[in-house]
């Protein structure tokens, strides 16, 4: 079945512990996301990938570092939480081929609360 | 980066009414226009797209019309059901930006 696995689902946890969330898609694709959920601000992207290696910043990427060495997964780290990225998370992956755009697959999201 | 206005935030409708959401976009060199549904505990989900070579798009009770020239696309659903109930969200810049959401809440 194709999807885009995160984990954890959730997580409770405390400033300044560095956490890193997993995002694994088994459908090959080269372009991968990851947006933050905010009550009123809808998805905003914090990192994207267009390939293995390659990684940009998207809106918001304060505090967040992301790395691609596999072409499956890009894990998500927050060196130093803090309150602000108490938020709900999605990775996401697409088959972008040039200005062929093909739509995302979403993981299920992760819950963060850092106190 | 892309502006996307979405809206409403909130739409209540009663089952079997139509709904509409609106949005805008800013960049002209958008070509993709894809709507997600987003039911609690879930990731969005892709439930229609419309590339801009097409005004209109339909796939049972959904549709999304474009117009480029405004600058704007609409989701509309039809016979409305409580299972439509969810968040949704458009998409521009090629599915890089995303509206607010809308909250839609079907009555029975």
């Amino acid at each position: 079945e194709a999807q885009v696995t995160q984990n954890p689902r959730y997580l409770i946890t405390v400033t300044g512990k560095k956490l890193t969330v997993t995002c694994s898609q088994n459908m090959n694709h080269e372009y991968m996301s990851w947006y933050r959920q905010d009550p009123g601000l809808g998805l905003r992207q914090i990192y994207y990938s267009m390939n293995v290696e390659v990684t940009d910043k998207g809106d918001v990427p304060e505090g967040y570092k992301v790395s691609r060495k596999e072409k499956r997964n890009f894990p998500l780290i927050l060196e130093s939480p803090s309150p602000n990225q108490t938020s709900l998370y999605f990775c996401a992956s697409s088959n972008r081929q040039g200005n062929s755009n093909q739509p995302q697959h979403f993981g299920d999201g992760t819950r963060l609360s850092i106190l | 980066g892309e502006n996307v206005e979405q809206h409403p935030s909130t739409l209540s409708v009663q089952e079997g009414d139509s709904a509409v959401i609106k949005c805008t976009y800013s960049d002209s060199a958008s070509n993709y226009f894809p709507w997600y549904k987003q039911e609690l505990g879930k990731g969005p989900q892709l439930i229609i797209d419309i590339r801009s070579n097409v005004g209109e798009k339909k796939d049972q009770r959904i549709a999304v019309t474009l117009n480029k020239t405004a600058k704007h696309f609409s989701l509309h659903i039809t016979e409305t059901q409580p299972e439509d109930s969810a968040v949704y969200f458009c998409s521009g810049a090629n599915n890089l930006f995303f509206g607010t959401g809308t909250r839609l809440t079907v009555i029975p």
